[in-house]
C-alpha cells in the first residue's frame, strides 16, 4: 500500500525558512516523478514543485521559483521541499504526491494527507 | 503557461441526475506522437487530499465507480457522472501535465439540490 507521510510544517515568521520532509513507502520511490501541491486555506490546489523519476530534473511553479528547493533521497525513500523567503501568500496545506508514472508528464496518483505551513509574524 | 479553466465554479444537482463539469485549456493539450491528452481529473472531499479520477482525460483510475467518465480533446473536456450520489459531493478539479508548469483548474463545487 502506497503511503507518503509528510512532516516539518509548522509556524514561521515572514522571511523566515522551512523544510518539509515527505516519507514514502509501498512503491519503488526511485521509478516514479514525485511533486509538491499545495492549498491555501479555502482555495483551489496550486502546483508548487515536481522532480521527475526518469531525470530527476526539477520543476517549479512561478510563484516560489528561486525560492524553494525540492529534493529526494532514493536510498531513504524521502522527498524534501526546502522553502526559504517565505511569504504570507505561502500559508498553505503542502501536500507530497506521487505522479502514476516516472515520466515528468504524468497525473498525480496518490496524495499524502498533507501538512500546514503558517507564515505570519 | 497553460491556463485551465473549469465551468461552472459551482454546479447542484438532485441525487439520481446527471453532472457535467467543463475544462478548457488555453492550448491544446493532446500529444500527437501517442495521441493522449495529458489532461486529469481529481475529486475532493472535505478534509481530504484530492484523488486521481481520470487519467489521459478518459481512462477511469481502478476503483472508481463507473458512473465517472471523461470526455474530450485538444483544449475542451468534459467529466461527467452520470447518475448523481449523495457521496458524489466534492470539489472537482481538472489539471494538464502536458508541459510545465503543470497547472490545475480553479475548481467546481459539487452539490446535491
Amino acid at each position: 500500500e502506497v503511503q507518503l507521510l509528510e512532516s516539518g510544517g509548522g509556524l514561521v515568521q515572514p522571511g523566515g525558512s522551512l523544510r518539509l520532509s515527505c516519507a514514502a513507502s509501498g512503491f519503488t520511490f526511485s521509478s516514479y516523478t514525485m511533486n509538491w501541491v499545495r492549498q491555501a486555506p479555502g482555495k483551489g490546489l496550486e502546483w508548487v514543485s515536481a522532480i521527475c523519476g526518469s531525470s530527476d530534473s526539477t520543476y517549479y511553479a512561478e510563484s516560489v521559483k528561486g525560492r524553494f528547493t525540492i529534493s529526494r533521497d532514493n536510498s531513504k525513500n524521502a522527498l524534501y521541499l526546502q522553502m526559504n523567503s517565505l511569504r504570507a501568500e505561502d500559508t498553505a496545506v503542502y501536500y507530497c504526491a506521487k505522479s502514476t508514472g516516472g515520466s515528468c508528464y504524468s497525473g498525480i496518483g496518490y496524495w499524502g494527507q498533507g501538512i500546514l505551513v503558517t507564515v505570519s509574524s | 503557461d497553460i491556463v485551465m479553466t473549469q465551468s461552472p465554479d459551482s454546479l447542484a444537482v438532485s441525487l439520481g441526475e446527471r453532472a457535467t463539469i467543463n475544462c478548457r485549456s488555453s492550448q491544446s493539450v493532446l500529444y500527437s506522437s501517442n495521441n493522449k491528452n495529458y489532461l486529469g481529473w481529481y475529486q475532493q472531499k472535505p478534509g481530504q487530499p484530492p484523488k486521481l479520477l481520470i487519467n489521459w482525460a478518459s481512462t477511469r483510475e481502478s476503483g472508481v465507480p463507473d458512473r465517472f467518465s471523461g470526455s474530450g480533446s485538444g483544449t475542451d473536456f468534459t467529466l461527467t457522472i452520470s447518475s448523481l450520489q449523495a457521496e458524489d459531493v466534492a470539489v472537482y478539479y481538472c489539471q494538464q501535465y502536458y508541459s510545465m508548469p503543470c497547472t490545475f483548474g480553479q475548481g467546481t463545487k459539487l452539490e446535491i439540490k
